[in-house]
């Protein structure tokens, strides 16, 4: 399995700000994705982040919105910009298992996330 | 499109009833499914991974099916404890088409939000 940290753990953010959430992974992986879960809903994928190329996002995301670095094999960023109250939700980053949790996704603690 | 729905969208038992949760998903060409743990404001933790050859999944007390054919997988829990207690997530992984290196794509359902009582 994969142990994936993020920071922040959670933020209150005022409206019109922009905020910046990293994701690492203990081991070299080739896709890192995002999901938004706003209250009460289910994950949705915001967008898929490759190393060394530009993310690809879902329907519904722009990377105006939602810009994504992945500099390297264990690291990404999601940044939540030009933050509005519909925003607020926990954002998680997750990856492929590699070896004998191959196929199999894990999920980092989540950052919550309340725009005011 | 594939959609996945979950029932029921709560549940509570009493310490040491065996139960089962429901997933079900529109789309019968899945690669995996997979279900998950939340606790309240946490993120997921990964049960068990069912690929699309296979029927069934066990860890420990936890035993998950899948029906290609029919749309379905069911989580079945023995002797549910109180530290049972959370939402349940099941997820239909679609994968990209080989060597396109398109990425899988989850679809999960809305959970199931369990709740045991001493």
């Amino acid at each position: 399995s994969a142990v994936i940290s993020q920071k922040p753990s959670r933020d209150i953010c005022q409206r019109g700000t922009s905020l910046t959430i990293q994701c690492q992974v203990d081991s070299q992986v080739t896709m890192m994705f995002w999901y938004r879960q706003q209250p009460g809903q289910s994950l949705t994928l915001i967008a898929t982040a490759n190393q060394g190329s530009e993310a690809t996002y879902e329907s519904g995301f722009v990377i105006d919105k939602f810009p994504i670095s992945r500099p390297n094999l264990t690291f990404s960023t999601l940044t939540v910009s030009n933050m509005s109250p519909e925003d607020s939700s926990i954002y998680l980053c997750s990856v492929e298992g590699q070896g004998a949790s191959y196929n199999e996704q894990f999920f980092g603690p989540g950052t919550r996330l309340t725009v005011l | 499109k594939q959609e996945v729905t979950q029932i029921p969208a709560a549940l509570s038992v009493p310490e040491g009833e065996n139960l089962v949760l429901n997933c079900s998903f529109t789309d019968s060409a899945i690669y995996n499914l997979q279900w998950f743990r939340q606790d309240p404001g946490k993120g997921l933790t990964s049960l068990l991974l069912i690929q699309s050859s296979q029927r069934e999944q066990t860890s420990g007390r936890l035993n998950a099916s899948l029906d290609k054919s029919s749309g379905r997988s069911t989580l079945y829990i023995a002797a549910s404890q109180p530290g049972d207690s959370a939402t349940y997530l099941c997820a239909a992984t679609r994968r990209g088409p080989p060597c396109t290196g398109t990425a899988s794509k989850l679809t999960f359902g809305t959970g199931t939000r369990l709740q045991v009582t001493l």
